[in-house]
């Protein structure tokens, strides 16, 4: 079945790298998303990248797709205490339709 | 441009009362989503319209839960009667056509008690 997995919790220093994991179970996705929710809001789009794509880098944010292992990463540079959030991995699954399935969240702590 | 918007952003309601829900998506966007974000879960997909045709309602428990697009712009989400379970955020989504990059709104958040 459609699957989206991703670690719980993340917790690193300011400046340091931050590295977010996901694994899916489905290959048929033409994008892979992710998102970032904060405390009472709603999800924002970060960046997604194609599925033909091995890397897109957008500024501080740097996605790694390896299509052979099904595995999805997000990679925050130069962490700041505003990248605090929840972090969801996202991709449309077998489904012909624009359905996202989404992984259950990874919670980013950036320490001071 | 503006983005995805909701009301209420907060409900408090009695277990069997009802509850709407509105959706506003962004200009010119063909499809909208409906999805339930429970505590400590991703969203998950309840419904998607198609301009006002409903695409996908596979998730929806329609014996409680209704939604309607009818001028393929706005949309409403209806829960009658509420169940404790029904406690979440509700999130409304829009995108430009399907399968296409997907704008969330600030979502509503609903307690049943």
């Amino acid at each position: 079945g459609e699957d989206v997995e991703q670690s719980l919790f993340l917790s690193v220093r300011e400046g340091d790298s931050s590295v977010i994991n996901c694994t899916y179970t489905d290959s048929s996705s033409t994008y892979l998303y992710w998102y970032k929710q904060e405390p009472g809001a709603g999800l924002q789009l970060l960046t997604y990248i194609f599925s033909n794509m091995d890397m897109k880098q957008d500024q501080r944010l740097t996605v790694l797709l390896n299509k052979k292992d099904k595995h999805l990463s997000l990679r925050i540079a130069d962490t700041q205490t505003g990248d605090s959030a929840i972090y969801f991995c996202a991709e449309h699954g077998s489904s012909n339709t624009g359905k996202l399935i989404f992984g259950q969240g990874t919670t980013l702590q950036v320490k001071p | 441009e503006a983005g995805v918007a909701q009301s209420p952003r907060y409900k408090i309601i009695e277990k069997r009362q009802s509850v709407a829900f509105w959706c506003n998506p962004i200009s010119g966007h063909a499809t909208l989503y409906w999805y339930q974000q429970i505590l400590g879960q991703g969203p998950k997909l309840l419904i998607q319209f198609q301009n006002n045709g409903v695409v996908d309602d596979s998730q929806l428990p329609k014996d409680r839960f209704s939604a309607e697009r009818l001028k393929g712009v706005d949309s409403t989400l209806k829960i009658q009667p509420a169940k404790l379970e029904d406690s979440a955020v509700y999130l409304c989504a829009s995108s430009a056509r399907d399968r296409e990059t997907q704008y969330f709104g600030p979502g509503t958040r609903l307690l049943v008690l």
